[in-house]
């Protein structure tokens, strides 16, 4: 059975510094792929940034980056310069083998942005 | 992502009577999800639809929920008699074709069941 860990339920981090959001996998699958999405307030998910277990280097996407490492199960969110905006609960996901796009979604973690 | 359309946003019951839930997917899009989210969890997967086919169920519960998606309107998402433990929000996703990368959330239904 495929499981997603967000071990951090809450971070706190000041406007314009980095932060580190993480997410260790579990699955035997050899394909798959991993997803970060935002929930702000309003609740709307919105997708920031996918990684393919097979892609070699890390995903980027403005602002976000993923830092992929593949033997240690590990798929963390890096948020450079932080902005108040950013302040939410981010999910970790991962896709089914199956191929469908169903996602496996962790508990989250909320980030607080502070001025 | 804004193009998946979700109604109602929120949505009251008493137990015992019924829920409907609508979900229109990005235009283009013929395959909908539907996840539950209860409070603070992340979301948890029910269903996987294409048109007129349910292709997974199976994070449906077995009783009083279905779901369609028929040719022609919205997906539903349908729990009759409803208890005050489907009190949840709802998110419907859609995505042009099977295994694509990235799935797009509409804002979802909250329910609040009294």
């Amino acid at each position: 059975a495929q499981k997603i860990t967000q071990t951090q339920p809450g971070m706190f981090v000041q406007e314009k510094e980095a932060v580190t959001l993480d997410c260790t996998y579990d699955t035997s699958d050899p394909s798959y792929g991993l997803f970060w999405y935002k929930q702000p307030s309003s609740g709307e998910m919105i997708f920031l940034i996918y990684q393919g277990s097979y892609d070699q280097q890390n995903a980027t996407e403005g602002r976000y980056s993923l830092n992929f490492q593949k033997a240690r199960k590990s798929a963390n969110l890096v948020i450079s310069a932080s902005q108040l905006g950013d302040s939410a609960m981010y999910f970790c996901a991962m896709r089914h083998s199956s191929g469908y796009s169903t996602l496996t979604f962790g508990k989250g973690t909320m980030l607080l942005v502070s001025p | 992502n804004a193009g998946v359309m979700q109604n109602p946003r929120h949505l009251v019951r008493r137990r015992g009577q019924e829920a409907r839930l609508r979900c229109s997917p990005m235009k283009g899009h013929s395959h909908v999800y539907w996840y539950r989210q209860l409070p603070e969890e992340g979301l948890k997967f029910m269903v996987y639809l294409q048109k007129e086919n349910i292709i997974d169920e199976s994070g449906m519960p077995k009783e009083r929920f279905s779901a369609e998606f028929p040719k022609e309107g919205p997906s539903i998402l349908r729990i009759q008699q409803v208890v005050r433990g489907d009190s949840a929000a709802y998110f419907c996703a859609s995505s042009p074709r099977e295994g694509y990368e990235k799935l797009f959330f509409g804002s979802g239904t909250q329910l609040s069941v009294l």
